[in-house]
This record gives C-alpha cells, sequence and structure tokens, in this order.
C-alpha cells in the first residue's frame, strides 16, 4: 500500500531560526495536503498543492510539490513559539479525498 | 474553531462496556470519516461514509461499528474494547468526492478514548 514518509522525525530550532521537513510518497500522488497539529489538538489544514513542481506561500510558510509529484516539503522561515506542534503530509492517488494517507510526522519544537 | 463537533470529548469506560462517539458537522459535506490517533502517531483511516453510505472500511476490527443516520451526524458504537484501542477519535467531514482539487478535510477536537 501506499507509504508516505516525513523526515526529520523530530525537530528542535531556537526561535528565530528556519525549519524544514520533508515528505516522500512510495507512490505518485494526485495532490498533497499539508496540516498542524497543536500539542494536544487536532490536525488543521495549512494547504494543498496539486500541480507538478507548485510552491506556495503563506506569510513565513513555503510549501513545494516535487516535479515527480512524490515528494513535497515545508520550510518555516524565522520560526516563531507559535509554531510548535506537528507537522503532518497527507496524499492520495487518485483526486478524491477518501483515502488520504497521512505522513509519519514531524514534531516541531521551539528553545526561546 | 473546528465545525465539527464531537463528543464525549474525554471517555473512560471498560472492556465489557458499550458507548458511543458522536460528530456532527453542518457544512452540508457529504464524506465523513473516523481516524484513530494513537500518541506521537499519524492519524489512521477506520471509515469513510459518502452520502450516508459505508463505501471505505479498513479492515477495522467489528468491536467498532460505524453508523451514519444522516448526512450530519456520523456515530462510532464500541464495545467489548481492549486497553489498545485506547486513543484519540477523530471524526472528520469533507465536500463529496468529485475528483476535483481542493476538497479539504475538516477535522473535528477529537474524542479522548482510554479503555481500562
Amino acid at each position: 500500500g501506499q507509504q508516505v514518509m516525513q523526515i526529520p522525525q523530530y525537530q528542535h530550532v531556537q526561535e528565530g531560526e528556519d525549519f524544514t521537513t520533508y515528505c516522500n510518497s512510495s507512490t505518485t500522488l494526485s495532490n498533497i495536503q499539508w496540516y498542524k497539529q497543536r500539542p494536544g489538538g487536532h490536525p488543521v489544514f495549512l494547504i494543498q498543492l496539486v500541480k507538478s513542481g507548485e510552491v506556495k506561500k503563506q506569510k513565513r510558510l513555503t510549501f513545494q510539490f516535487g516535479e515527480a509529484k512524490k515528494n513535497s516539503s515545508l520550510h518555516i522561515t524565522a520560526t516563531q513559539t507559535t509554531d510548535v506542534g506537528t507537522y503532518f503530509c497527507a496524499g492520495d492517488s487518485n483526486f478524491g479525498n477518501e483515502k488520504l494517507t497521512f505522513g509519519t510526522g514531524t514534531r516541531l519544537t521551539i528553545i526561546p | 474553531d473546528t465545525e465539527v463537533t464531537q463528543t464525549p470529548k474525554h471517555l473512560v469506560m471498560g472492556m465489557t462496556n458499550k458507548k458511543s462517539l458522536k460528530c456532527e458537522q453542518h457544512m452540508g459535506h457529504r464524506a465523513m470519516y473516523w481516524y484513530k490517533q494513537k500518541a506521537k502517531k499519524p492519524p489512521e483511516l477506520m471509515f469513510v461514509y459518502s452520502y450516508e453510505k459505508l463505501s471505505i472500511n479498513e479492515s477495522v476490527p467489528s468491536r467498532f461499528s460505524p453508523e451514519c443516520p444522516n448526512s450530519s451526524l456520523l456515530n462510532l458504537h464500541l464495545h467489548a474494547l481492549q486497553p489498545e484501542d485506547s486513543a484519540l477519535y477523530l471524526c472528520a467531514s469533507s465536500h463529496e468526492n468529485d475528483r476535483r482539487p481542493g476538497n479539504t478535510i475538516y477535522f473535528g477536537e477529537g474524542s479522548w478514548l482510554t479503555v481500562v
């Protein structure tokens, strides 16, 4: 079955430093979605990428979808304490949402 | 704040108990989901309902029984659970699967289940 791996599993950064998490799928994806889950909270949708090579920005967050549509990355510039949480990518091989497979997640902690 | 409401937020039950988790959304979404999430792990899909019909069952044990009474409600009936079933149970919804991009999944806050 489809597998989606993320690296690193954990990341501790000093406040103000940059952070990147990488997502790799065993199969070609129709789209990739990113979610953030705060400690004790539930996953919250951040963004969806659909096109090969697509890049999207949300303030300090930059999302990329690989040319082969098998990998993606999330980069945060100048991290803040509010960025703390676990970041999950999620993808599916068809265009529907019905069977999204979540990545293993990257837990980000910020050192003030 | 999430537009998917789950109750109860916390549940402790014995292995011989019967309980239910409830989920409600009023966004007009026609796909609803149950996910299970263990600590420090990603959400794992359990069930998908599409237009009130069960469309995906990810080989979930029969001690978990989903029910979709109408397009806004989704229940998960629990019976004879095991301690290893303790987890966060997340309900979610999305627009109908019409194979267009942009259908995002909206998660509820989850129900924390402890089986003793």
